[in-house]
């Protein structure tokens, strides 16, 4: 059973570029979570998302960041316009639904504003 | 709103001796809990968790972790450190259902350093 697929692992860009990161979750997972990690820093909550559905965007820049998982693919979560600031690790977690268990993560996309 | 808190931003301990990262959470209910760990450039592996049950919680690598409700900690523990343990460990709550989902609030982070 394959675990939480992301890529790319590493993404360079440009300032102004867009940056695409995606996500695969667990099999049998309707759950995907994105998290974000700064350099020397814990993991932020960006989003959680269900198949079509934003379930909590509390963690998400207003601005430049968005996130789908629709009902067919994987997750994406897609920034606009980066800034040298929106260089970190992306991780992208997954879980079943109901149940009071773990996240499982992918080893994450690291994204380089240059 | 559920929150942890990772006094330490590092450990030091000697290979063989036992260790214990520091974890203390702020939640209103009862409590789920959450070991971590991150090797460099990787994700993060789940080590251990507390739903309900005994206060002692046994995990993965020979981890395990106590539960105090009275002291609102949940340290990581274990007997015999190895430097192959050297990582960062992060511990985490469940946040207030939502949606049926498991989203976490992790803490800082604790660098575990194991030296010969």
């Amino acid at each position: 059973n394959a675990g939480v697929m992301q890529n790319p692992r590493h993404l360079v860009r440009r300032r102004g570029q867009e940056a695409r990161l995606r996500c695969s979750p667990m099999k049998g997972h309707s759950h995907v979570y994105w998290y974000r990690q700064l350099p020397e820093e814990g993991l932020k909550f960006m989003v959680y998302l269900q198949k079509e559905n934003i379930i909590d965007e509390s963690g998400m820049p207003k601005e430049r960041f968005s996130a789908e998982f629709p009902k067919e693919g994987p997750s994406i979560l897609r920034i606009q316009q980066v800034v040298r600031g929106d260089s970190a690790a992306y991780f992208c977690a997954s879980s079943p639904s109901g149940g009071a268990g773990e996240l499982f993560f992918g080893e994450g996309s690291r994204l380089t504003v240059l | 709103a559920q929150s942890v808190a990772q006094p330490e931003d590092q450990v030091n301990v000697a290979e063989g001796n036992p260790l214990t990262v520091k974890c203390t959470y702020s939640v209103s209910g009862n409590p789920y809990l959450f070991w971590y760990v991150q090797y460099p450039n990787r994700g993060l592996q789940f080590l251990l968790k507390y739903i309900t049950g005994d206060n002692l919680v046994k995990g993965s690598y020979g981890f395990e972790a106590e539960f105090n409700k009275s002291q609102t900690s949940f340290h990581l523990k274990k007997p015999s450190a190895l430097v192959s343990d050297s990582a960062l460990y992060f511990c985490a709550v469940r946040d207030m259902l939502t949606g049926g989902g498991n989203k976490l609030t992790f803490g800082t982070g604790t660098q575990l350093k194991v030296e010969l």
